[in-house]
């Protein structure tokens, strides 16, 4: 069974602060994808990470995707109470089309 | 370039009946995924379909099926409601489905079985 464990599962943090959310895995995956999901909605693309060590930045938030492939992080730099929301993680695995794993997901609130 | 479109937003069905959902992918994507979330298990993944073939599936009973059109348009159906059912089933398109290629997902149909 492929799992990806994602931690924390809720983070409250005041205006200004960093934070880091993870995800970990005992799989291989091919990719590893990051959504933002607002409540009722569909998960919203951040980014797509594929190769081992690779590093994305997007304004204020920077992914990493593990050398070894099976771990990855999305560090924020100054949360702003728009960030408030549900970060997901998902892996694909190679040969297994279509089919994402996703993390248990991360509840970030921002608070002014 | 429109998105991922999923209707209807919202249902409402009684236990033991069926329903269908409907999908249209991003233009030019062949590959549909779909998927179910509820709050004890976070999304789970149904199946895909590709040129109007299954190509893989997750571990559901088979009361939820699906099909593809030739157009890429996919609906999914499930039979014989039953209460825990209830989730936000979302669809997902990809160019070709083969992992490394980004999967974007629709807003979800919110379907409520009482």
């Amino acid at each position: 069974t492929q799992l990806l464990e994602q931690s924390p599962q809720f983070l409250s943090i005041q205006e200004g602060e960093n934070l880091t959310v993870y995800c970990n895995s005992s799989s291989v995956f091919s990719s590893l994808q990051w959504y933002r999901q607002e409540p009722g909605e569909g998960p919203v693309l951040l980014v797509t990470v594929v190769t081992g060590g690779e590093v994305k930045k997007l304004k204020r938030l920077t992914f990493q995707f593990g050398d070894a492939r099976k771990d990855s992080s999305l560090h924020i730099t100054a949360a702003q109470t728009g960030d408030t929301g549900l970060y997901l993680c998902a892996g694909a695995i190679s040969g297994n089309t279509g089919k994402l794993i996703f993390g248990q997901g991360t509840t970030l609130q921002v608070k002014p | 370039k429109a998105g991922v479109t999923q209707t209807p937003r919202y249902l409402i069905k009684t236990r033991g009946q069926q329903v269908t959902l409907s999908c249209s992918p991003i233009s030019g994507h062949r590959s549909v995924s779909w998927y179910q979330q509820t709050p004890g298990q976070g999304l789970q993944f149904l199946f895909e379909y590709f040129s109007e073939t299954q190509r893989n599936k997750g571990n559901f009973p088979g009361r939820f099926s699906g099909r593809q059109f030739s157009n890429s348009r996919s609906e999914m159906n499930v039979s014989t409601l039953e209460l825990g059912d209830s989730a936000l089933y979302l669809c997902a398109s990809s160019a070709d489905g083969i992992s490394g290629n980004t999967i974007y997902f629709g807003e979800g149909s919110w379907l409520t079985v009482v």
